[in-house]
């Protein structure tokens, strides 16, 4: 059991569309960090949420943007998509004000654009 | 900005064989060390981290890693491996003080024939 669940596991979309990705922490965290792991490269950090707020960026664009709820769950939004962000969609948890606090990470969503 | 490299993408070792998997990091300040498995179909799973203290940290199942700050290295060691270690392998490395924005290498595939 993986503690971090995301939704849905795979999605196919095509380019141009729009895409959300969801995910809910495990139980007792209050941080989440997304990673897109692109096939035969390790995760890269997209942005981390902490108290409902971007805390971190990573090196992507703006059309990726996302939001956290007030009970830590969080969404990933992508815009506009392009052949290129085709890959799995990596979310973690953590404590937030914990620097030693490791991630936990879901199983990931598997996103295709045709 | 934070690098890391993995020497080797892809080990083939049989049981009983000793392991040592290459890392080396990119970051003048001090950092934080970390290497996470995957098990086949499983998510991402921290296997050990270094913050401070002695350099020789030890993981679950049998793993340790030195870190060596001349170097800029924490290499992953394991004395004997077994069929159950094929899985693949991050190291990983966040900025002290840095909110857990966690860099990761590419990966190195271990596979261990019976």
């Amino acid at each position: 059991d993986a503690g971090v669940t995301q939704s849905p596991t795979h999605l196919i979309k095509t380019r141009g569309q729009q895409v959300t990705l969801r995910c809910s922490p495990k139980s007792g965290h209050d941080t989440v960090s997304w990673y897109q792991q692109a096939l035969g490269q390790g995760p890269q950090f997209i942005f981390q949420y902490y108290e409902e707020e971007e805390r971190q960026r990573g090196n992507f664009p703006d059309r990726f943007s996302g939001h956290q709820f007030p009970n830590y769950s969080s969404e990933l939004n992508v815009n506009a998509l392009l052949l290129g962000d085709s890959a799995l969609y990596l979310c973690a948890s953590s404590l937030g004000d914990r620097e030693n606090s490791p991630l936990h990470f879901g199983n990931g969503t598997r996103l295709t654009v045709t | 900005a934070q690098s890391v490299s993995q020497h080797n993408h892809h080990v083939i070792l049989s049981e009983a064989a000793s392991l040592e998997l290459g890392c080396n990091y990119s970051y003048g300040g001090t950092v934080n060390l970390f290497w996470y498995v995957q098990y086949p179909g499983q998510h991402l799973q921290l296997l050990l981290k270094y913050f401070s203290g002695d350099p020789l940290v030890k993981g679950i199942k049998g793993f340790e890693a030195e870190f060596i700050k001349s170097k800029f290295s924490f290499n992953l060691r394991k004395p004997s491996v077994q069929w159950s270690d094929t899985a693949e392998y991050f190291c990983a490395v966040s900025n002290s003080g840095g909110y857990q924005k966690v860099t990761f290498g590419t990966g190195t595939k271990l596979q261990v024939i019976p």
